[in-house]
């Protein structure tokens, strides 16, 4: 079956210090992939989208993400974070060829970021 | 705010009795999606529109469970016959008809079944 993986659910961390999630699904066709966040209290926000093209992307708030087709893998990543970086992220995948930009999202990486 | 939007928020009832959440979702967005969300895990796809049609239901979505979306504009999902396992964030998305279309999700309506 089709899924997604993401391997820590949970990640404490202090201001200043680097993040990687990391994130692997089991698609065998071409994927879009994505990273949503989902703020205390708010809804689930995009924070960046890979579709083609330059496997390195960068989204809002210095968050970037490196696709490793080889690897089925989509890792998010941001050098030095925030208190405010304290979220939710899910990680997301759709396969190209199914109809209805329906969306798979992994169980999600709950981040605490201390001052 | 043109977001999309989801109400009520939070319903509390009893096991057994009926509930409805309603979604608007963005004005230019034909495509239209139902998620759950339980504690701790990801949100789970439901159902989703294209315009009025109801194009795919997974498995999830047992008989109690319907939804619509009559004009192709809001959308309703029903729960009959409420269950303590249907606790859960139900979430709405809505999205344009792009194979590179992002969704765009609501605040979701928090079901407690008692």
């Amino acid at each position: 079956a089709q899924s997604v993986s993401q391997h820590n659910h949970h990640v404490i961390l202090s201001e200043a210090a680097s993040l990687e999630l990391g994130c692997n699904y089991s698609y065998g066709g071409t994927v879009n992939l994505f990273w949503y966040v989902q703020y205390p209290g708010q809804h689930l926000q995009l924070l960046l989208k890979y579709f083609s093209g330059d496997p390195l992307v960068k989204g809002i708030k210095g968050f970037e993400a490196e696709f490793i087709k080889s690897k089925f893998s989509f890792n998010l990543r941001k050098p030095s974070v925030q208190w405010s970086d304290t979220a939710e992220y899910f990680c997301a995948v759709n396969l190209i060829k199914a109809a209805g930009n329906k969306l798979t999202f992994g169980g999600g990486t709950r981040v605490l970021v201390k001052p | 705010d043109t977001g999309v939007s989801q109400n009520p928020r939070h319903k509390i009832t009893k096991r057994g009795q009926n509930v409805t959440f309603r979604c608007d979702p963005i004005s230019e967005h034909n495509r239209l999606y139902w998620y759950r969300q339980t504690l701790g895990q990801g949100p789970e796809f439901l159902t989703y529109f294209q315009n009025e049609a109801q194009l795919e239901k997974s498995r999830l979505l047992s008989d109690r469970f319907s939804a619509e979306r009559p004009k192709g504009s809001f959308s309703t999902l029903e729960i009959q016959r409420t269950e303590q396992g249907d606790s859960a964030m139900y979430l709405c998305a809505s999205s344009l008809d792009l194979q590179t279309g992002e969704l765009f999700f609501g605040e979701g309506s928090r079901l407690t079944v008692l």
